[in-house]
């Protein structure tokens, strides 16, 4: 149990464009998701918490009109990165917790991997 | 304010070798939980162990062992004999009372034939 699927699982578009990445839990209810981001050779940074219902809570420096997130059920948040440029290039992952989280590790997408040509 | 730190940036080893990765941690959480994680190359953070801040006993999983030490805030990670498929990122994690996970920078681990 606990998987967590994201689509797609790459996407190359054209500078100015916005992409949507999605994030299910497949086999149980996510009350919260947490989007982070993966330069080349760096850590996961935390981009965002989104909880199901309510408005996502992003990190300082996270651009909220730019990052759009939509957590509009239990089992599926979207990251919408809208007017994509080049800088946006990065490996996006998203995590996902059962309502009983606490301390229980995160179950991880596989990722999504998005180029701004 | 929660830190992970990991020294080591990058590891090369021979096959069969052991190799440790090292953490240590910050935190003024009285209760927290320790996570290291996996990264191949495809990605993909494979989860391989959670320790919560009351148990300081030694866990060992196969090739796989783990040394927690409140003392000296580490919670350090040992391949014995490691092999070649072992080649990944590794990461440590911390989450406290923020809810947060803290990610530290990770460790290229690669092992040669």
């Amino acid at each position: 149990g606990a998987v967590v699927s994201q689509h797609p699982s790459w996407v190359i578009c054209k500078s100015g464009t916005s992409v949507k990445i999605e994030c299910r839990s497949l086999d149980f209810q996510a009350t919260t998701m947490f989007w982070y981001r993966q330069f080349p050779k760096q850590s996961l940074m935390l981009m965002a918490t989104s909880n199901e219902g309510s408005k996502a809570t992003y990190e300082q420096g996270v651009e909220k009109d730019k990052f759009l997130i939509n957590h509009a059920s239990l089992t599926l948040s979207t990251l919408t990165v809208t007017s994509a440029h080049p800088e946006d290039s990065s490996f996006y992952i998203c995590s996902a917790s059962p309502p009983q989280y606490w301390g229980d590790e995160q179950f991880f997408g596989p990722g999504t991997r998005l180029t701004v040509l | 304010a929660q830190k992970v730190t990991q020294v080591q940036t990058e590891i090369s080893v021979v096959e069969k070798e052991d190799v440790t990765l090292d953490c240590v941690y910050e935190t003024r959480d009285t209760t927290y939980y320790l996570f290291w994680y996996k990264q191949p190359p495809s990605g993909e953070l494979v989860f391989l162990i959670r320790r919560n801040s009351f148990d300081e006993q030694n866990e060992i999983s196969g090739r796989y062992s783990w040394n927690f030490q409140k003392s000296t805030s580490s919670f350090n990670f040992t391949i014995t004999a490691s092999q070649v498929v072992d080649s990944a990122v590794y990461f440590c994690a911390l989450h406290g009372g923020s809810e947060k996970l803290v990610f530290g920078k990770g460790m290229k681990l690669t092992v040669n034939p």
